[in-house]
């Protein structure tokens, strides 16, 4: 089974700032990892996903994540917070073999002006 | 592309009642998955479709919930009798696998059962 771990439901930053959030895996065959955003009484947008080919990614908005093996790690980075940035951020793990992804529990990101 | 379509975008029923959520996947999408979201529990995955054909059903909560997709551009879930405990966000989404594996989400269906 695959599952993942978001460390901290809550991340305040100031404008400006670098962004971090962080993600753990745990998986028995090599994953697939995406970060999906959600801004308040949306949907669910991508933002950047790793499928085994380059381990840094880059996605929309000036976001980027790293995979690494050795730490079992997908954290996702952003060098300086805009305000449009604040929403909720989800790290999700989808296994070979399996469609549907399972998702963490979720990160707020607060950026302070 | 208008997206994933869902209805209605709010509904408020009272314990007892029978609810119905719609969903219109991408066109040309061949995976359709059913989510929930809660304060306590998070996103959850119920229920996904390929080809129209359930696939994976196991995170369905109990009997009372049932999901079918009798075409490739229609899908409902529905909670018969519905509970107030099933009050929460149902978001429908859709991928394609042969070119992504992005799944794309609907704007979601906020359920409250008084």
């Amino acid at each position: 089974a695959q599952s993942v771990t978001q460390l901290g439901s809550h991340v305040s930053v100031s404008e400006g700032a670098l962004v971090l959030l962080r993600c753990n895996y745990s998986s028995s065959v090599p994953p697939y990892l995406f970060w999906y955003v959600q801004y308040p009484n949306q949907g669910l947008q991508l933002l950047l996903k790793y499928t085994s080919a380059a381990t840094l990614v880059k996605g929309i908005n000036g976001f980027e994540a790293e995979f690494k093996k050795s730490e079992t790690s997908f954290h996702l980075t952003k060098p300086s917070a805009h305000m449009s940035d604040a929403a909720e951020y989800f790290c999700a793990i989808r296994g070979t073999g399996r469609r549907a992804l399972t998702f963490g529990s979720g990160t707020r990101l607060q950026v302070q002006p | 592309d208008a997206g994933v379509i869902q209805s209605p975008r709010h509904e408020v029923t009272e314990m007892g009642q029978e609810v119905t959520l719609r969903c219109k996947p991408i066109s040309g999408h061949d995976y359709l998955f059913w989510y929930r979201q809660t304060m306590m529990r998070g996103l959850e995955l119920l229920i996904y479709f390929n080809n129209n054909v359930p696939i994976d059903d196991s995170g369905m909560p109990e009997d009372r919930f049932s999901a079918k997709m009798p075409n490739a551009s229609f899908s409902t879930l529905k909670i018969q009798p519905s509970e107030p405990r099933d009050s929460a966000v149902y978001f429908c989404a859709s991928t394609q696998r042969q070119y992504t594996d992005t799944q794309y989400f609907g704007p979601g269906t906020r359920l409250t059962v008084l």
